[in-house]
């Protein structure tokens, strides 16, 4: 019963590496989103996708990118890291729907020194 | 733009005892959505309760309720009887009905639980 799953756990990049954050869901959810969580805040949407090939931005998309290949997965990509890309990052899918919650994984904890 | 205000960054209770945690947001749409989430040290994040803005009932989840009041845009969540397991960071978060169902959160209240 895997749900949401996102790799790796734990991470540290220097500043200008690149690297992609893995997401992938079972549970064949149109709906997945890519979320940052800054100390003490709330979460903030960076992209989200209602399906396969579709994709779209949220709040705070600058210097992310996104791609949806296939409905299972949802990779997360940062070109260039700045350390203000510092946060925890965390994955969610959902049916397609407004009344159908969000099923979130648990999160990736990046650091850009 | 909606945004969810939550103006407790902290609160405490007693063990056994009941809390009330307090939101509000901001929209012009009349159909949506509203969720409190748990977030515990762990990290995941885990759906406590929900309700839709059409139905005038306060939902309710064993010991988790809620203040619904559309007019004043307000949603507190009251738990009662809590236990040491309660003790978390609870975000309030909104979602339109419509719009690729994003949420918007609040930036949390950290819960703690004093035996």
């Amino acid at each position: 019963n895997a749900g949401v799953t996102q790799t790796p756990k734990f991470r540290i990049l220097k500043i200008g590496q690149s690297m992609t954050l893995q997401c992938a869901q079972d549970m064949n959810h149109n709906y997945m989103y890519w979320y940052r969580q800054d100390p003490g805040m709330g979460l903030k949407l960076i992209y989200y996708s209602v399906g396969a090939g579709i994709t779209d931005k949220g709040e705070v998309p600058n210097g992310y990118n996104v791609s949806r290949s296939t409905t299972e997965d949802f990779p997360l990509r940062l070109e260039l890291a700045a350390p203000s890309q510092t946060s925890v990052y965390f994955c969610a899918s959902s049916y397609q729907g407004p009344n159908h919650p969000q099923h979130f994984g648990d999160g990736t904890r990046l650091s850009i020194l | 733009a909606q945004t969810v205000t939550q103006s407790q960054p902290e609160m405490s209770v007693q063990e056994a005892e009941t809390v009330t945690l307090s939101c509000t947001y901001d929209t012009s749409e009349s159909d949506y959505y509203l969720f409190w989430y748990k977030q515990p040290p762990s990290r995941q994040m885990i759906l406590v309760i929900r309700q839709e803005a059409y139905k005038q009932q306060n939902a309710t989840e064993n010991r988790f309720s809620v203040n619904f009041q559309k007019a004043a845009k307000s949603f507190s969540l009251k738990i009662s009887d809590s236990q040491l397991g309660d003790a978390a960071m609870y975000f309030c978060a909104y979602r339109s009905a419509r719009g690729g169902n994003k949420l918007v959160f609040g930036a949390g209240t950290i819960l703690r639980v004093k035996s």
